[in-house]
C-alpha cells in the first residue's frame, strides 16, 4: 500500500531533549516536507527537499533540523525542544512536477514540558 | 500565493449533495486547484484537482468557473465518512511545492 508513516505518532517530552520524529514513503517520491499544525494558525511548512542531499528551509524552520540520505526517508531533529514546539506535525511527499499531487502522514503529535 | 475564500463551515445531511465554494479571484493563469481535506486526527488527504476543465474522481467533482476566479468541489452524496474540513488550494506545481492551506471549511454530515 503507498503511504507515508511517521514515528512516533505522540511523544511527550521535556524541555532540551533532544528527538528525532522519522517520515517515511514507499512511493519513490523525489519531494518530502514537514508542516506543523497548530489552532488558529493552520499548516506551516517547516522544511522541504526536493530530492536526496537537497533540502531547504520553508516558513517556520528555527528550531527545527531535517535530513535526506535516502530518498524514502526525511526525519525532523529537534536539538533542543522548546515548549512552544509543542503541535502536531506532518510529513508530506510527492513526484516532482506539474500537477502532482501530495500524500500526507497520519500526524506526530508532540508535547514539549 | 493567491488569497482564497471559502464559508467558514457548511452542514448537510447524509446521501445529499453538498456544493463547496471556492473564490481564489486572484489565482494566476497558469495554478492549478487542488482540493484537500482533513478529516479528524488525521493528516490532510488529497480529493482533487484541476487546470481549467471540470474534472471528476471516485471521490468528487470539480466545477471550474469560466474565468477561473471560483471553483466549487461537489460532494454528490455525502457520508458521514465525509466530514472533515476542506482546503481549497491555488498552486502552480501541485506537487513539490508548499502548499498553503487557509481556515477551510468545516463541513458536519449529520445522519
Amino acid at each position: 500500500e503507498a503511504q507515508v508513516t511517521q514515528n512516533p505518532r505522540y511523544l511527550i517530552t521535556v524541555t532540551g531533549k533532544k528527538l528525532t520524529v522519522t517520515c517515511s514513503q514507499n512511493m519513490n517520491h523525489e519531494y518530502m516536507s514537514w508542516y506543523r499544525q497548530d489552532p488558529g494558525l493552520g499548516l506551516r511548512q517547516i522544511y522541504y527537499s526536493m530530492n536526496v542531499e537537497v533540502t531547504d528551509k520553508g516558513d517556520v524552520p528555527e528550531g527545527y533540523k531535517v535530513s535526506r540520505k535516502e530518498k524514502r526517508n526525511f526525519p525532523l531533529i529537534l536539538e533542543s525542544p522548546s515548549p512552544n514546539q509543542t503541535s502536531l506535525y506532518f510529513c508530506a511527499s510527492s513526484f516532482v512536477g506539474r500537477g502532482e499531487t501530495q500524500y500526507f502522514g497520519p500526524g506526530t503529535r508532540l508535547l514539549v514540558l | 500565493d493567491a488569497k482564497t475564500t471559502q464559508p467558514n463551515s457548511m452542514e448537510s445531511n447524509e446521501e445529499e449533495p453538498v456544493h463547496l465554494p471556492c473564490n481564489h479571484s486572484t489565482i494566476s493563469g497558469t495554478d492549478y486547484i487542488h482540493w484537500y481535506r482533513q478529516l479528524p486526527s488525521q493528516g490532510p488527504e488529497y480529493v482533487i484537482h484541476g487546470l481549467t476543465s471540470n474534472v471528476n474522481n471516485r471521490m468528487a467533482s470539480l466545477a471550474i468557473a469560466e474565468d477561473r476566479k471560483s471553483s466549487t468541489l461537489i460532494l454528490h452524496r455525502a457520508t458521514l465518512r465525509d466530514a472533515a474540513v476542506y482546503y481549497c488550494i491555488p498552486s502552480t506545481q501541485g506537487g513539490s511545492e508548499k502548499l498553503v492551506f487557509g481556515k477551510g471549511t468545516k463541513l458536519t454530515v449529520n445522519p
